[in-house]
């Protein structure tokens, strides 16, 4: 399978533990995207990078997100001290280089709930 | 504001008949415009794309206009099976490539 990849599918913790969530990209795809989905709306964007680089991050994404990706191949979004706000589908997403025209591919998405 | 809204939340759709699912952006200066098609507990699935420069492009069953002058996107679809019963988002693509979802619309097919 040569999608995007999200690890792991579904995750259940404990309000206060902190999890961390896995991108692997389409090969040779410069930009990766993380959104957040709640049932009912629209994906919200969270953070992205263009290779190792984070370009933006979304003021919803509070002190205790954080994102990487260290070689500009997969990335990483960890939650710390998990709320039960939290609870959501982290959808990654990936893209070849900058520029208008170049398709943007999601992953199937990491469900988090926090009980 | 950042944001791409929809027109309809729900739509149903006898089998067999077009559909036609709306959307209107608000950047002005985007150029570039996808349509996803999301299943229950699944991620985004792209469905056509459309850039500033054109005003209709045409895929497999489905079409998407584009005017820009009212900033509107919409997306048909001929022959609706059921197999396209799911929420269908419009995406805006804005020029430092981020993309703003709006809320979707679900489409419903009746049999």
């Amino acid at each position: 399978d040569t999608g995007v990849s999200q690890d792991p599918r579904h995750k259940i913790t404990k309000r206060g533990q902190n999890v961390t969530f896995r991108c692997d990209p389409i090969s040779e795809h410069n930009r990766l995207y993380w959104y957040r989905q709640t049932l009912g709306q629209g994906p919200e964007f969270l953070t992205y990078f263009q290779n190792e680089a984070q370009l933006e991050k979304s003021r919803l994404l509070s002190d205790r997100f954080s994102a990487e990706r260290p070689k500009g191949s997969f990335s990483t979004l960890e939650i710390q001290r998990t709320e039960q706000g939290d609870s959501a589908m982290y959808l990654c997403a990936s893209s070849l280089s900058a520029g208008s025209g170049n398709t943007i591919y999601f992953g199937e998405g990491s469900w988090l709930t926090v009980v | 504001g950042e944001s791409v809204g929809l027109h309809l939340p729900t739509l149903s759709v006898q089998e067999g008949d077009n559909s036609i699912i709306n959307c209107a952006y608000s950047n002005s200066a985007s150029d570039y415009f996808i349509w996803y098609k999301q299943e229950s507990g699944k991620g985004p699935q792209f469905i056509i794309d459309i850039r500033s420069n054109m005003d209709k492009r045409q895929g497999q069953r489905v079409t998407v206009l584009l005017n820009k002058t009212v900033k509107h996107l919409s997306l048909q679809i001929a022959a609706t099976q059921p197999g396209d019963s799911a929420v269908y988002f419009c995406a805006e693509i804005y020029p430092n490539d981020k993309i703003i979802f709006g809320k979707g619309t679900r489409l419903h097919i009746l049999p």
